[in-house]
């Protein structure tokens, strides 16, 4: 597609429930990224994919939080028993990785509210 | 995670003034990009940099990478109202993990 694609746009779900959101990248980029970002606050990073592997997933908060990339280009990220803490704008992102080419192009995000 | 520190963290300014903001890290860093986010919208590139001194324009909008690595800067000339927004550095080292500036808040007034 012509720019970074996610799914929901909003999600409201309960306190330990199940959530996927989905991410498709720009085509042809190979990195993703995912980021969170609460109100007031920049973007936190979680994790990073490089082709269908997770090259640096040190930003996911804890085991509840886990993402796929299976086929090196869609992403879902999900969360298990979600907390009220988990309440944020799920962003994702994707980049070309040629050399010297750094900008990341994000999605518009995925709101996620947990009663 | 790591966040760098962006100054002003708001800025209530009149339609036609110029606009400065500046980002510090305490990690030095090999890219810098600066982002604008509006409500409800995901970050939108303004503009990349890649060397140490560099200066590049995008319109009215130009950004420098600092000679320290550590910092940069964003200047909009001549706001206007559509101006409004959150401005957002981001820095990388290695060109794969992105940390996020705290952002400032811009307000354009007629």
């Amino acid at each position: 597609g012509a720019g970074v694609s996610q799914t929901p746009s909003n999600k409201v779900t309960e306190k330990g429930k199940y959530v996927e959101l989905r991410c498709d990248p720009i085509s042809g980029h190979t990195a993703l990224y995912w980021y969170r970002q609460s109100l007031g606050q920049g973007p936190e990073f979680l994790i990073y994919f490089q082709g269908t592997g997770a090259a640096d997933d040190s930003g996911l908060p804890n085991d509840r939080f886990f993402a796929v990339r299976p086929e090196g280009s869609v992403s879902t990220l999900k969360i298990q028993r979600t907390e009220r803490g988990d309440s944020a704008v799920y962003l994702c992102a994707s980049r070309r990785d040629r050399a010297n080419t750094g900008e990341l192009f994000f999605g518009e995000g995925s709101r996620l509210t947990v009663l | 995670g790591q966040q760098l520190n962006q100054s002003p963290q708001s800025m209530f300014i009149q339609e036609g003034e110029d606009v400065s903001m500046n980002c510090t890290s305490s990690s030095i860093f090999n890219t810098w990009l600066w982002y604008k986010q509006e409500p409800g919208e995901g970050p939108v590139l303004l503009i990349a940099l890649y060397k140490a001194g560099e200066l590049t324009s995008n319109g009215r909008l130009t950004a420098q990478f600092g000679i320290t690595r550590k910092d940069s800067f964003l200047n909009i000339s001549a706001s206007i109202p559509s101006d409004v927004g959150i401005y957002f550095c981001a820095g990388a080292f290695t060109g794969n993990q992105f940390y996020f500036g705290t952002g400032t808040s811009l307000t354009v007034i007629p």
